[in-house]
């Protein structure tokens, strides 16, 4: 069966440092990938959209890449702050229309 | 804001209780979403709506019933439930079902936090 997985469920670094996030699948060969990051209390909000013709998307501090062979992707955050502080979860999307989810990354930025 | 917006943010009911969830997106989006969050868990999809259309139901039990009577409005008829049901219910909304287009994302709302005792 198709199985997602983010590599750890808490990630703590220093503020300054850059956050690296993983997302493993198996089983399965998605026509794209999406990171989204969700607050206490709050729903998930979408974050970036890469394909599975591209390697690598930027948006500010945030970059993904994506990996079709090694069937993974990677989240970074640079310069990371406290208010980057937040669980992120990335989701796999397929010809079939389903977006498939991780568990999430609770990621913390300390001072 | 997304855009999303559900109501209650928070409810607690029995297990003889019936109660309702409503969602409301102001995105003028053709497709709304149930998704289910239980803690150390993926969001699982539970029902999709495309154009007040039911399109999927993910082998829910019946004690949850969704309705969408239109392509704005969208609830989730709850009763008796289980404690296992308790979780945070999330709606959410895409421009239409067809994520294929690899340009869709899913615009959520903040969620119901639901207590079953």
């Amino acid at each position: 069966s198709q199985k997602i997985e983010q590599n750890s469920e808490a990630l703590n670094i220093q503020e300054g440092k850059t956050a690296t996030l993983t997302c493993n699948y198996t089983n399965y060969s998605p026509a794209y990938l999406q990171w989204y990051r969700q607050d206490p209390g709050r729903g998930p909000v979408f974050l970036l959209l890469i394909r599975e013709n591209e390697k690598e998307k930027r948006k500010e501090r945030l970059k993904v890449t994506f990996d079709t062979t090694l069937k993974q992707s990677l989240f970074h955050i640079t310069a990371s702050q406290p208010a980057d502080s937040a669980t992120y979860l990335c989701a796999l999307g397929g010809s079939q229309g389903n977006l498939i989810f991780g568990k999430g990354t609770k990621l913390s930025v300390k001072p | 804001e997304t855009g999303v917006t559900q109501t209650p943010r928070h409810l607690v009911m029995g297990m003889t209780n019936k109660k309702s969830l409503k969602c409301e997106q102001h995105l003028g989006h053709n497709a709304m979403y149930w998704y289910k969050q239980s803690a150390k868990k993926p969001l699982e999809l539970m029902f999709v709506y495309n154009f007040k259309e039911q399109t999927e139901n993910n082998s829910v039990p019946s004690r949850f019933s969704p309705e969408c009577p239109n392509s704005s409005h969208l609830f989730l008829h709850l009763h008796t439930l289980q404690p296992e049901d308790s979780a945070l219910y999330l709606c959410a909304s895409s421009q239409d079902r067809t994520l294929s287009t690899t340009n869709e994302k899913l615009f959520f709302g903040s969620g119901t936090q639901l207590s079953v005792l």
